[in-house]
C-alpha cells in the first residue's frame, strides 16, 4: 500500500535553534517528493522538490534530502525564525496523476 | 494580485442546504484542483480537471459536483449538506500534471450545524 508517514507529529523549538523534520515512504513507483509548508489558515506552499538522482537540495535556510534507497527524506531547517512556525507536509508523487500526502509535522518556533 | 483565490474563506451552514465555493487562477494553469483537509490534517485529492475536462474523480458523494467554465475557474458546488461536511476545502492549480508543484488558495472553512 502506498504510505507517506511523517515524524515527529509535532515539535517545539526555541527561535534559533536547528530542527530535522522526517519522511518515510513506502511508494512505488517513486517519480518525486516535495515538501509543503502550510501556515495557519493558509494553503500549503511549494518549498522543494526531491526527484530520484538527488540527495539533497537547498533552499535559503532549508534542506532538503533523499535517501531512494532507504526511502527516506528529511527537512532540515537552520537558525530558526518565529515565521518558520508552520506544518510541514511531505507529498510522494507514484505518477503523473497520484500524489500520497503525508499527515504533516507541525512545528512551533517559541521566542 | 492573488494567483489562486477561493471565496468564500468562512461558510457556516444548516444540514441540507446546499452551498458553493468559488475559485480562480490567473496563472494561466492547465489543471485545477479540490482538495479537502479534515479535522486531522489530511489533504485529500476530490476533483481535478485539465482544461474543463475532469480528469481525477475521487470516491467523493455525488452530492459534490464540480464545474469549470474555463480553464481558469473551477468551482465546487454541495447538496444537501450533512455534518461530516465540516472540513478546509483547498482549490489549487498546475501548470499541467499533479506531478509538478501545485498552488493552492487559502482555503475555505466549512461548517455545517
Amino acid at each position: 500500500k502506498n504510505q507517506v508517514e511523517q515524524s515527529p507529529q509535532s515539535l517545539i523549538i526555541l527561535e534559533g535553534k536547528n530542527c530535522t523534520l522526517q519522511c518515510n515512504y513506502t511508494v512505488s513507483p517513486f517519480s518525486n517528493l516535495r515538501w509543503y509548508k502550510q501556515d495557519t489558515g493558509r494553503g500549503p506552499v511549494s518549498l522543494t522538490i526531491m526527484t530520484f538522482s538527488e540527495n539533497t537540495k537547498s533552499n535559503g535556510r532549508y534542506t532538503a534530502t533523499l535517501d531512494a534507497d532507504t526511502k527516506q527524506s528529511s527537512l532540515h531547517i537552520t537558525a530558526s525564525q518565529l515565521s518558520d512556525s508552520a506544518s510541514y507536509i511531505c507529498v510522494v508523487s507514484v505518477s503523473n496523476y497520484q500524489l500520497i500526502w503525508g499527515a504533516g509535522t507541525k512545528l512551533i518556533i517559541k521566542p | 494580485d492573488t494567483a489562486v483565490s477561493q471565496t468564500p474563506k468562512y461558510l457556516v451552514t444548516q444540514m441540507g442546504n446546499d452551498k458553493s465555493i468559488k475559485c480562480e487562477q490567473n496563472l494561466g494553469h492547465d489543471t485545477m484542483y479540490w482538495y479537502k483537509q479534515d479535522s486531522k490534517k489530511f489533504l485529500k485529492i476530490m476533483f481535478s480537471y485539465n482544461n474543463k475536462e475532469l480528469i481525477i474523480n475521487e470516491t467523493v458523494p455525488n452530492r459534490f459536483s464540480p464545474k469549470s467554465p474555463d480553464k481558469a475557474h473551477l468551482n465546487l458546488h454541495i447538496n444537501s449538506l450533512e455534518l461530516g461536511d465540516s472540513a478546509v476545502y483547498f482549490c489549487a492549480s498546475s501548470v499541467g500534471s499533479p506531478n509538478e508543484k501545485l498552488f493552492f488558495g487559502s482555503g475555505t472553512q466549512l461548517s455545517v450545524l
